[in-house]
């Protein structure tokens, strides 16, 4: 099982901030990904990575952007939050390679609420 | 389009019997299933899966069946205690590598 973290656990901002959410996990997985998701729908995928300097943009349109410099962190930056922001963003690593069947383990989420 | 559905929101069930939670999907290409558990304010957990070679798997208290032709999994819980009250997301996955999950099922289990 992987160990993944996600700080903060809750953030509440103003509109306008820049903010970064953070996501590291210790197993060496190739493969990590963000989701958005709100309650009582599905995980929207929005970003996931291969690994090193690969990023792709998910199935869901986002204005978060993310980077992918060390196999272990996966950092989510919003430039400018708006209230549209408010979600939970979970994040996930998996130890499969491209293509194949995988297991996704997620961090506990950030809830975000932008005022 | 919805490509995966889960089409009980809620699901109420009395502790010690079994729960059935259902999911449906679209895609015949999709060979790999899963299902998570989530507690709120909380990330999904992964729970139990099953390849499209196999029709049913076993972990404990939980077991997944899958019907190809029918495009149906379903996942039994017994017997349900009140700890797995929680929201349960089918997940599906193919060549393309990514999940694609369902709206969840809330599950409550009354002691």
């Amino acid at each position: 099982e992987a160990d993944i973290y996600q700080t903060p656990r809750y953030l509440v901002i103003g509109t306008g901030k820049k903010i970064t959410l953070e996501c590291s996990q210790t197993m060496g997985h190739d493969k990590m990904y963000w989701y958005q998701q709100d309650p009582g729908m599905e995980l929207h995928l929005i970003h996931y990575s291969y690994g090193v300097n690969s990023t792709e943009k998910g199935d869901l349109s986002s204005e978060s952007t993310v980077s992918r410099i060390r196999t272990e962190h996966f950092p989510l930056t919003l430039e400018s939050a708006r209230p549209s922001h408010t979600s939970q963003y979970l994040c996930a690593s998996s130890p499969q390679e491209r293509g194949y069947q995988e297991t996704q383990y997620f961090g506990p989420g950030t809830r975000l609420l932008v005022l | 389009d919805q490509q995966v559905k889960q089409n009980s929101p809620s699901l109420s069930v009395q502790e010690g019997r079994i729960s059935i939670l259902n999911c449906d999907y679209t895609n015949s290409m999709f060979d790999y299933f899963l299902w998570y558990k989530k507690y709120p304010a909380e990330g999904p957990t992964f729970l139990i899966s099953i390849s499209s070679i196999k029709d049913k798997n076993e972990d404990g208290r939980f077991t997944v069946f899958l019907n190809k032709s029918a495009k149906h999994l379903s996942l039994h819980i017994v017997p349900s205690q009140p700890g797995d009250s929680a929201v349960y997301f089918c997940a599906v996955g193919g060549s393309q590598g990514n999940l694609i999950f369902g709206k969840g099922t809330k599950l409550s289990v009354k002691p």
